[in-house]
């Protein structure tokens, strides 16, 4: 059974940095390119990060180039989103999901870790 | 990268069919046949529900089925019933090899 989940939310001041997780299992993880895509309160989605499965290959929104870095570690079957500089625009549920190979979509979303940033 | 346009709401009575739009541009929908549809529940996370404009993963109801023309892609739930009550989102990968979101049509059974 596939499964993502993530961690590593929580609240930060504005200007601070975090660093989330998401533990995969249940498939080879370096046969899938991954996603980070983020729900602000009350708001719709918005893909935010991916990564190839080799990790060779990265690409990023406009709103977070520069402070957001997304790096994954095969050994221990888990993505990682280092945010840095971060704004109260930031806040949001961030979700990593699963992109199956040839195909422009998300199969499988783990259940999202919550980031707050405020003062 | 702006998002998807999509209608704020549809609603429908238990049975009936409903339609829901996603327009974008050649950028995007219009340039590729990688849309998406996700359904989601309050507090949930996002379910795929059709992808690459019209396949269904296994274990999605051949009561949701999906289409595109020109800029606009269409998600059609036939036989509503109570248990589609929820957020739908369309996706589609770009000409930047990024991806966009739609911005959300509530889904409301009568």
């Amino acid at each position: 059974e596939v499964q993502l989940v993530e961690s590593g939310g929580g609240l930060v001041q504005p200007g601070g940095s975090l660093r989330l997780s998401c533990a995969a299992s249940g498939f080879t993880f370096n046969y899938y390119a991954m996603s980070w895509v983020r729900q602000a309160p009350g708001k719709g989605l918005e893909w935010v990060s991916a990564i190839s499965g080799s990790g060779g290959s990265t690409n990023y929104a406009d709103s977070v180039k520069g402070r957001f870095t997304v790096s994954r570690d095969k050994s221990k079957n888990t993505l990682y989103l280092q945010m840095n500089g971060l704004r109260a625009a930031d806040t949001a549920v961030y979700y990593c999901a699963r992109q199956p190979f040839g195909s422009g979509t998300h199969d499988y979303w783990g259940p999202g870790t919550p980031v707050t940033v405020s003062s | 990268q702006s998002a998807l346009t999509q209608p704020a709401s549809v609603s429908g009575s238990p049975g009936q069919s409903i339609t829901m739009s996603c327009t974008g541009t050649s950028n995007d929908v219009g340039g590729y046949n990688y849309v998406s549809w996700y359904q989601q529940h309050l507090g949930k996370a996002p379910k795929l529900m059709i992808y690459d404009v019209s396949k269904r993963p296994s274990g999605v109801s051949n009561r949701f089925s999906g289409s595109k023309s020109g800029n606009t892609a269409s998600l059609t739930i036939s036989g509503l019933q109570a248990e589609d009550e929820a957020d739908y989102y369309c996706s589609s990968y770009t000409s930047s090899s990024t991806y966009v979101f739609g911005t959300g049509t509530k889904v409301t059974v009568l």
